[in-house]
């Protein structure tokens, strides 16, 4: 199958930095980027939706200020996450679509604020 | 209603039985539906997909798909402790990102 690379897998930053995430599609053009977040032993939870070249769709209750997400072209997306708190530590995931087509994840970003 | 529904679990089956994992969404112009594997820890990996009404085949996996019922649902033959996981079902909306249920817990036991 096609192959999303993301990066980092795991980071630990202090309370009050930011963080980016940066998903690559290796293989295929990621017309739409998802991202989530799943938090330990809960399902995952879709943040936002992208789409190449314009701005994220984001789901109710989480703060587009807050987490800015960048999809500048159709093999590279990103997710910073602005002034990090404690509870924004979690398990980050992306998940590219080429048309409408199957969705490849990414492995993963393991987010620890401390 | 929610767009795609699974039954949380956990579904616990003895090794070597057949484990049947269920999707319904309300979405009647979906067109393409998955199957994605999720192991603790890790991102979810495709095993599935499907299309078509009827069902489809892949080694110890057969994916089952009726619109009209807008019912999807994944077999597991032969199962293995390997396969303990959560299995998302997800369901292309009609334009076309996918929307994903919150998975089904499968606990094989040996």
């Amino acid at each position: 199958g096609a192959v999303v690379s993301q990066h980092p897998s795991r980071v630990i930053c202090k309370s009050g930095t930011s963080v980016k995430i940066e998903c690559r599609s290796l293989d295929f053009q990621a017309t739409t980027m998802f991202w989530y977040r799943q938090f330990p032993k809960q399902s995952l939870m879709l943040m936002a939706t992208s789409n190449e070249g314009s701005k994220a769709t984001y789901e109710q209750g989480v703060e587009k200020d807050k987490f800015l997400i960048n999809h500048a072209s159709l093999t590279l997306s990103t997710l910073t996450v602005t002034s990090a708190h404690p509870e924004d530590s979690s398990f980050y995931i992306c998940s590219g679509q080429g048309g409408n087509t199957e969705a490849f994840f990414g492995q993963g970003t393991r987010l620890t604020v401390v | 209603q929610k767009e795609v529904e699974q039954n949380s679990g956990p579904l616990s089956v003895p090794e070597g039985a057949i484990a049947s994992l269920n999707c319904t969404y309300s979405d009647r112009g979906s067109q393409s539906f998955f199957w994605y594997r999720q192991y603790s820890g890790k991102s979810p990996e495709l095993i599935m997909s499907i299309y078509s009404n009827g069902d489809k085949e892949d080694g110890r996996f057969t994916a089952q798909l009726n619109k009209a019922s807008q019912y999807v649902s994944l077999l597991i033959r032969d199962s293995q402790p390997s396969d303990s996981a959560t299995y998302l079902c997800a369901v292309s909306r009609s334009q076309g990102n996918l929307i994903f249920g919150k998975g089904t817990k499968l606990s094989v036991k040996p």
